[in-house]
Parts: C-alpha cells; sequence; structure tokens
C-alpha cells in the first residue's frame, strides 16, 4: 500500500513564505501533486511532479525528490485567501493510477 | 455542466436508512471517482470507475456500500443501513481518463452526510 505524511497544520503571516512537507512510501511511484481546498469547498488542482526538482506556478512551486521520497510545496507572498487544506497525493504504477491522498494540512495565515 | 455536480449538498438521516448521493460528472471525462472525507481526515478512497471498464471497487469499506454509473456519465453512490460512522463529506472527483499520472482530479462540492 501507499502512505504519506504531512504536518497537520502550519501558520505563517501574511506575506511570508510557508513550506508544507510531503513524505510517502509507495512502489511503483509515478509522480506527487497538490491540492487545495478551503472549507466546505472542493478540492482544487495545484500542481503535479514527476521528475525530481521545482516546478513553479506563479506564487506557488512544488519541489520532487524522488531517491528521498520526498516533496513540498512552496507558497511565497502570502494572503489571506490562502488559507486552506493542503492534500499530497501519489500515483503508483497498477493500471488505473487512483491517486492516494495525504491527510491534508491546513494552512493558517494571520494578518 | 461547466463543474463537477453533487447533489444533495447536505443529507440527515436517521441510523439504520437507505442514501443515495448523486454525481454529475465533466462531460467528456470517463474516470469517475468517490472519495470520502472525514472531519479533518485526508480523503479516502473509495470507488473508480473508468470507461466501460469494471469499477475499481477495493475502497469500499463495507457491503452496505455501492456504486453504480449509468451511461458512462452520471454516478449514485448507495449507502445501505447507515451507521453513525457513515457521517462523512462524499466527494466526487472526475478526470478526462487517458490513463497519464499527471492526468488531474476535477472534485465536486461533495455531500455532507450525517447520520443520526
Amino acid at each position: 500500500g501507499q502512505s504519506l505524511e504531512q504536518p497537520s497544520e502550519v501558520t505563517a503571516v501574511e506575506g511570508a513564505i510557508v513550506q508544507i512537507n510531503c513524505t510517502y512510501q509507495t512502489s511503483g511511484f509515478y509522480g506527487l501533486s497538490w491540492y487545495q481546498q478551503h472549507d466546505g469547498g472542493a478540492p482544487t488542482f495545484l500542481s503535479y511532479n514527476a521528475l525530481d526538482g521545482l516546478e513553479e506556478t506563479g506564487r506557488f512551486s512544488s519541489f520532487l525528490s524522488r531517491s528521498d521520497s520526498y516533496g513540498y510545496l512552496l507558497l511565497q507572498e502570502l494572503q489571506m485567501k490562502d488559507s486552506a487544506s493542503y492534500f499530497c497525493a501519489v500515483r503508483t504504477s497498477g493500471g488505473s493510477y487512483i491517486p492516494t491522498f495525504g491527510r491534508g494540512t491546513s494552512l493558517i495565515v494571520h494578518p | 455542466g461547466a463543474g463537477v455536480s453533487q447533489s444533495p449538498s447536505n443529507k440527515v438521516t436517521e441510523k439504520g436508512k437507505d442514501v443515495e448521493l448523486r454525481c454529475d460528472p465533466i462531460s467528456g471525462h470517463t474516470a469517475l471517482y468517490w472519495y470520502r472525507q472525514s472531519l479533518g481526515q485526508g480523503l479516502e478512497f473509495l470507488i473508480y470507475f473508468q470507461g466501460n471498464s469494471a469499477p475499481d471497487k477495493s475502497g469500499l469499506p463495507s457491503d452496505r456500500f455501492s456504486a453504480e454509473r449509468t451511461g458512462g456519465s452520471v454516478s449514485t453512490l448507495t449507502i445501505q443501513r447507515t451507521q453513525q460512522e457513515d457521517s462523512a463529506v462524499y466527494l466526487c472527483a472526475s478526470s478526462l481518463g487517458v490513463a497519464v499520472a499527471n492526468e488531474k482530479l476535477f472534485f465536486g462540492s461533495g455531500t455532507q452526510l450525517s447520520v443520526l
């Protein structure tokens, strides 16, 4: 099976930079995704990493190290609207590519 | 529609009753997923449909749970003889279904199920 570990909660102030880590244990790893979910809302896709390195999309970046089974989501120039839960998810080989999600990290941004 | 639609948005039921939750995926998406999210928890996989293939039911927690997808589009998740531990948000997602690892999932806003 697969397992993912994320911190349960992270707090930061507006304008700061925050990093949300994700470690995983899986077989046949294909890639790591990140999703954002505001309270009561639908999870929305943020990023995907299949290869080692950093992927940048505006204020958000995502990093992957396959050798360390580790990734992180980096949020820059934090805004109040970034307060949400962030989930990492892995896809593994096995034919169906069903994503397995972590428990999520609640990000609280203070003024 | 423009996105994944789920109904009802909220459902309150009594223990022992059956419930049906509906999901309308994005038009043209052949893959459909059901996940369950309990308070403060991650997304627990329940069942996956891809085109006309047999569904992957490996995540269903008991035989009280079943799902079907009619005409490759709308899906219904049925929970029989509901228990209090079934209380959760049930999320549906769809994707293009081209079986690539970077394929993104599009989620609905979920059905909040409360079993009294």
